[in-house]
């Protein structure tokens, strides 16, 4: 069965400064995709961003951007020029590729907390 | 376009009652998902639902089961509820099931007295 691991629970970060967030996982799979959710205090679950396993180009969105090591099954969150609307749960999260299978797992999360 | 939204967004129930909670999905999105999140167990996958076809279920008693109409709208019941039911439940959808993109409703908060 799959895993994700998210092995800081918490984090802090200075406004403007980055931060990176490490997320792992374990399957036996080659295809697959891997996401970063950001649930902020409202709860509304928001997609930071997404990466093909297939892909071997880095992800990037605005100042979001991922360290994707497939061998290493490492998926990290740089967020570059922190601003204070970051602030939230950040859950990593893994997603088969086989088309009948929409099950997503996610990690336990990583608490952002930013610094004015 | 609408975001997915749930009813209720809060509701409160006494333990052995059951509830049913309702998911709209965004227009033209075929595939629900509903998940349960506590603070012990982070999130959890309960089901996923496609065409009006429970296509995969998470490990959860048969207390907890869904259904998807022909318009896409998805409902959870949970049967006879346990103080451990107390939880945020959200529901995603997205396009079709080889999409790869899941859409979040802001969720339903769910406690159990």
């Amino acid at each position: 069965a799959q895993t994700v691991t998210q092995s800081q629970p918490e984090m802090s970060v200075q406004e403007a400064e980055t931060v990176t967030l490490s997320c792992t996982y374990d399957t036996s799979e080659s295809d697959y995709y891997l996401f970063w959710y950001k649930q902020p205090p409202s709860r509304q679950m928001i997609l930071v961003i997404r990466q093909e396993a297939y892909k071997q180009q880095n992800a990037t969105e605005n100042r979001f951007s991922v360290n994707f090591q497939k061998a290493a099954k490492s998926f990290s969150l740089k967020i570059s020029d922190s601003q204070l609307g970051d602030a939230a749960m950040y859950f990593c999260a893994y997603r088969s590729a086989k088309t009948s299978y929409d099950k997503v797992i996610f990690g336990p999360g990583t608490s952002l907390s930013v610094i004015p | 376009k609408a975001g997915v939204t749930q009813t209720p967004r809060y509701l409160i129930k006494t333990r052995g009652q059951q509830v049913t909670l309702s998911c709209s999905p965004i227009s033209g999105h075929r595939s629900v998902s509903w998940y349960q999140q506590t603070p012990g167990q982070g999130l959890q996958f309960l089901f996923e639902y496609f065409s009006e076809t429970q296509r995969n279920k998470g490990n959860f008693p048969g207390r907890f089961s869904g259904r998807q109409f022909s318009n896409s709208r998805s409902e959870m019941n949970v049967s006879t509820l346990e103080l451990g039911d107390s939880a945020l439940y959200l529901c995603a959808s997205s396009l079709l099931f080889s999409d790869n993109e899941q859409f979040f409703g802001p969720g339903t908060r769910l406690t159990v007295l």
